[in-house]
C-alpha cells in the first residue's frame, strides 16, 4: 500500500530564512512518480514538480530545490530565503505509475508560515 | 491555453439537495480525475475518467455520489441528498493522456447547510 508521510505539520521562519519541508513515502512499485504541490491561501493547487522514481537526480528550480533520496525513500522540498509569499500548505504526493500515474495519495501537508 | 476549469467555485446547499459540480479539463485533454478535500482528512482521490468511461472509481462513496464525462462537455460530479459531512473542497485534475501530467482546477468549495 501507498503511503505519504509529512512529519512536520507546521512550520514558522522568518523572511530570507531557508527552510526544508520533508516528505517520506512507501510504495511496493518499482515505478513511481513524486510529487509536490502549493495550496496557498486562495486555496488552489499550484503543481511545483514532478519526479520519476528512475530519476534521482536532485533539482533546482529557483529558490526551489528537491533532494530525492531512494535509499531513505525520502523526497524533501527546500526554499532558500523564504518569502512571505512562500506561505502556504504544502503537499507532497506519490502515484504508482504501472498503473496510470496520476492516482495520487497526498501527505498530510505542512503549513508553513514566512513572517517578515 | 486555458486550465482546468471548474464551476462554481463556491456552491451552497441544503441538506437533502443535490450538489452538481463542473469541471472543463485543459483543451486536448481527455483523462479526469476528481479529489476531495475534507478538514480533517486532507486530499483523496475520488474517481478517474475517460471521455466516457469510469477508470477506476475506487475512492468514490457507495452512496449518493456519481461521476461522469460524456464525450461531449464537461465532467461533472454529481452529489445526491447532501449531508453536512459532504462540505469539503472538491478539485478537478485532467491529463492529456493516461501518464502525463495532470494539472489541477482551482477548486469548488461546498458547503451544506
Amino acid at each position: 500500500a501507498q503511503k505519504v508521510t509529512q512529519a512536520q505539520t507546521e512550520i514558522s521562519v522568518v523572511e530570507k530564512e531557508d527552510v526544508t519541508l520533508d516528505c517520506v513515502y512507501e510504495t511496493r512499485d518499482t515505478t513511481y512518480y513524486l510529487f509536490w504541490y502549493k495550496q496557498p491561501p486562495s486555496g488552489e493547487l499550484v503543481f511545483l514538480i514532478r519526479r520519476n522514481s528512475f530519476d534521482e537526480q536532485n533539482e533546482i528550480s529557483g529558490r526551489y530545490s528537491w533532494n530525492f533520496q531512494k535509499s531513505t525513500s525520502s523526497f524533501n522540498f527546500t526554499i532558500t530565503a523564504s518569502q512571505v509569499v512562500d506561505s502556504a500548505v504544502y503537499f507532497c504526493a506519490l502515484s504508482e505509475a504501472e498503473e496510470y500515474g496520476n492516482k495520487l495519495v497526498f501527505g498530510a501537508g505542512t503549513i508553513l508560515r514566512v513572517k517578515s | 491555453n486555458a486550465g482546468v476549469m471548474q464551476n462554481p467555485r463556491h456552491l451552497v446547499r441544503r441538506r437533502g439537495q443535490e450538489a452538481r459540480l463542473r469541471c472543463s479539463p485543459m483543451k486536448g485533454h481527455s483523462h479526469v480525475y476528481w479529489y476531495r478535500q475534507l478538514p480533517e482528512e486532507g486530499l483523496k482521490f475520488m474517481v478517474y475518467l475517460q471521455k466516457e468511461n469510469i477508470i477506476d472509481e475506487s475512492g468514490m462513496p457507495k452512496e449518493r455520489f456519481s461521476a461522469e464525462f460524456p464525450k461531449e462537455g464537461p465532467s461533472i460530479l454529481r452529489i445526491q441528498q447532501v449531508v453536512r459531512g459532504d462540505s469539503a473542497a472538491y478539485f478537478c485534475a485532467s491529463s492529456l493522456m493516461r501518464n502525463t501530467e495532470a494539472f489541477f482546477g482551482q477548486g469548488t468549495r461546498l458547503t451544506v447547510v
